[in-house]
């Protein structure tokens, strides 16, 4: 069955913590993991993607972490901001579509 | 780069009535078209895909005849929801795949709000 799952559901984090979202996957026959950014009444944007012969992927404050074996990947944002206050959705695709199947989504909180 | 717009951002219409949403890639050209429809505070739904120069492909559930779906150009898809009901009322997003070396990526539109009354 093709289904991600993410959590937390909700996350509050103080103005320079480190935020960790999780996601985990059941079906292996993914071979794309994107993560989005969406705030209120916006549409995702994508922040970082991973594909699963990496382990890790950096880009500036965001780094994706990938676990083949455990099927678990998560996006942790360093030194975390009041504007990273939005939410967070992972996605993973098949690899023989371009199709993608969201997590349930995090909703983060930055507070100063 | 990689631009993707909607319009409009907002639509109220009464039930019954149709309602046509466009979505656009601005600097690219994009073969393929994903619609979403997003309820408050929970995930992104695939409701079809728009294929340029032919059918769309459904979701199941989604029913084909209420949400038309047409595909004109590489940049251009359009979603018409025909015979508009409250239930229909939610936010619908639009993504444009860009052909990329390795996996291609989708590009979201900024979404439209939909309100039937």
């Amino acid at each position: 069955q093709q289904q991600v799952k993410q959590s937390p559901q909700s996350l509050i984090v103080q103005k320079g913590g480190i935020s960790i979202i999780n996601c985990a996957y059941e079906n292996t026959a993914f071979d794309y993991f994107p993560w989005y950014q969406q705030f209120p009444g916006k549409g995702p944007a994508l922040l970082i993607a991973i594909r699963p012969d990496v382990s890790e992927k950096k880009e500036g404050r965001f780094t994706i972490s990938f676990n083949k074996s455990a099927k678990q990947f998560s996006l942790h944002i360093m030194d975390s901001q009041p504007g990273d206050s939005a939410t967070y959705f992972c996605a993973a695709s098949p690899y023989n579509t371009d199709k993608l199947i969201f997590g349930t989504g995090t909703r983060l909180q930055v507070f100063p | 780069g990689a631009v993707v717009s909607q319009h409009p951002s907002r639509v109220i219409c009464k039930s019954g009535t149709s309602v046509k949403i466009e979505c656009r890639s601005l600097d690219f050209q994009a073969t393929t078209m994903f619609w979403y429809r997003q309820f408050p505070k929970q995930s992104l739904m695939l409701m079809a895909t728009s294929n340029e120069g032919s059918k769309a492909t459904y979701e199941q559930g989604v029913e084909k005849d209420k949400f038309l779906i047409n595909h004109a150009s590489l940049t251009l898809s359009t979603l018409t929801v025909t015979s508009a009901h409250p239930e229909d009322s939610s936010f619908y997003i639009c993504s444009a795949l860009r052909l990329a070396g390795g996996k291609n990526e989708q590009f979201f539109g900024p979404g439209t709000r939909l309100t039937v009354l």
